[in-house]
């Protein structure tokens, strides 16, 4: 049963607009949430995370906002640059007992010049 | 430069054989980990390790094997037992679990 969703496997954008990447989990215990950007043909690289005890973390043109009330977060890429087109995954985990992550299936994301 | 590297890209196997995917790292990270993507899933963690000469099953881990002799090292056999063994299969470490992990760029497994 799949602990992480996304639910939009692609979305498009204008240069320079927001792009807004949205991620839903059923494990109320997860603590710990994790965004990746993967381009073709290599491995995702991890891009931005944020912790249960926050509601939201920015690193330049990131930001992160989690709503635990709705098991809810999403990725925030402004403004949007043609170089941000890849797949985005997020990923969740219980840090203190698990030592796993889960991965939702990804959102491709495509920022048209 | 530190980092993972998986090999070979792309592999091919007939049926009814093994075969092994190497993953190495220079991190000196303690955790590594094996996970499959299929089209239209997320990816799906096979068999991960905390420390050297120590690993546990994920969630797939039937009809696949690992050791783990060295740090450095994380090796995949996909044994003739995987009956659907066609993924794109993903190698990661971090310093320790639960960190973000750093991820190689995938070894393309085939069916002949």
């Amino acid at each position: 049963d799949q602990q992480v969703k996304q639910n939009s496997p692609s979305l498009s954008v204008q240069e320079g607009r927001i792009s807004i990447l949205n991620c839903d989990y059923t494990n109320s215990m997860f603590d710990y949430f994790l965004w990746y950007k993967k381009y073709p043909a290599e491995g995702p690289t991890f891009l931005i995370s944020i912790s249960s005890i926050k509601d939201k973390n920015e690193d330049g043109r990131f930001t992160v906002f989690l709503n635990k009330s709705a098991k809810h977060l999403s990725l925030h890429i402004v403004p949007s640059q043609p170089g941000d087109s890849a797949v985005y995954f997020c990923a969740a985990t219980r840090v203190l007992i698990g030592n796993q992550f889960y991965f939702g299936t990804g959102t491709s994301l495509t920022v048209i010049p | 430069d530190g980092g993972i590297t998986q090999s070979p890209k792309y592999l091919f196997r007939k049926e009814g054989q093994n075969v092994t995917l190497s993953c190495e790292q220079n991190l000196n990270h303690d955790a590594m980990y094996w996970y499959r993507q299929d089209p239209g899933q997320g990816l799906r963690l096979i068999y991960y390790s905390q420390i050297v000469n120590d690993f546990q099953k994920g969630d797939i881990a039937e009809g696949y094997s690992v050791s783990r002799e060295k740090k450095e090292s994380f090796p995949l056999t996909v044994t003739s037992a995987q009956k659907n063994p066609t993924a794109f299969y993903l190698c990661a470490s971090s310093p320790v679990s639960n960190q973000p992990q750093h991820f190689g760029d995938g070894t393309r497994l085939s069916i002949l």
